[in-house]
């Protein structure tokens, strides 16, 4: 069965440096989502992305955030200048439909940030 | 932020029987309505769905009823088995959002 991949499965980080959370979304999928679960909260948006552009955002995701599809087959959220309250699972999610809320999602990328 | 509102953290139940789970949500432009299942160490997993033009929808084992005037959701499980032993999540999406609003979740353990 095909399914969402994340990279890697727990990054540690100083605070201040640049993380890169890379995500391969199932292959006919159209529409490609990031979000965060710190820990003991809930599952939060971050961004949606369709056609090569930002298609939602939260508000979390702020100037330090950035996403990318560089090939055709990565998806990747960029932290540029990490901090402590970035601590918590990334999880990636693809669509083959918009707008059903039906989401494929990886197992998720696990960062701390000391 | 509370739009959706799982209270209860935990529920435990035998095998066989039936397991309710409840979900209050506050926006009523919600208006699509989903249930995840979560289990260790995996990304959450899409369970079943309810738009709110409707009021019940069953996929074999589970059920989803909606009372929109209640602005209250519940997924039923029946019948419970030990596999189902995970987090289940509520979620709602507003119409022409992509955002997903998740609840805290719900611990639910089927004893066997």
């Amino acid at each position: 069965e095909p399914e969402v991949t994340q990279t890697p499965s727990h990054q540690v980080t100083q605070m201040g440096q640049e993380v890169i959370l890379r995500c391969v979304p199932i292959s006919n999928h159209l529409y490609f989502y990031w979000y965060r679960q710190i820990l003991g909260q809930k599952v939060e948006f971050l961004v949606s992305f369709y056609n090569n552009e930002i298609s939602e955002k939260s508000e979390i995701f702020d100037d330090q955030f950035s996403v990318e599809r560089p090939d055709g087959s990565n998806f990747t959220l960029k932290i540029r200048s990490t901090k402590l309250e970035d601590s918590a699972m990334y999880f990636c999610a693809s669509s083959e439909i918009r707008g059903t809320g039906e989401l494929f999602f990886g197992e998720g990328s696990r960062l701390t940030v000391l | 932020d509370q739009q959706v509102k799982q209270n209860s953290p935990s529920l435990s139940v035998q095998e066989g029987r039936i397991s309710i789970l409840n979900c209050d949500y506050t926006n009523s432009m919600f208006d699509y309505f989903l249930w995840y299942k979560k289990y260790p160490a995996e990304g959450p997993t899409f369970l079943i769905s309810i738009s709110s033009i409707k009021d019940k929808n069953e996929d074999g084992r589970f059920t989803v009823f909606l009372n929109k005037s209640a602005k209250h959701l519940s997924l039923h499980i029946v019948p419970s088995q030990p596999g189902d032993s995970a987090v289940y999540f509520c979620a709602a999406s507003e119409g022409g959002s992509e955002k997903l609003v998740f609840g805290k979740g719900m611990k639910l353990t089927v004893n066997p």
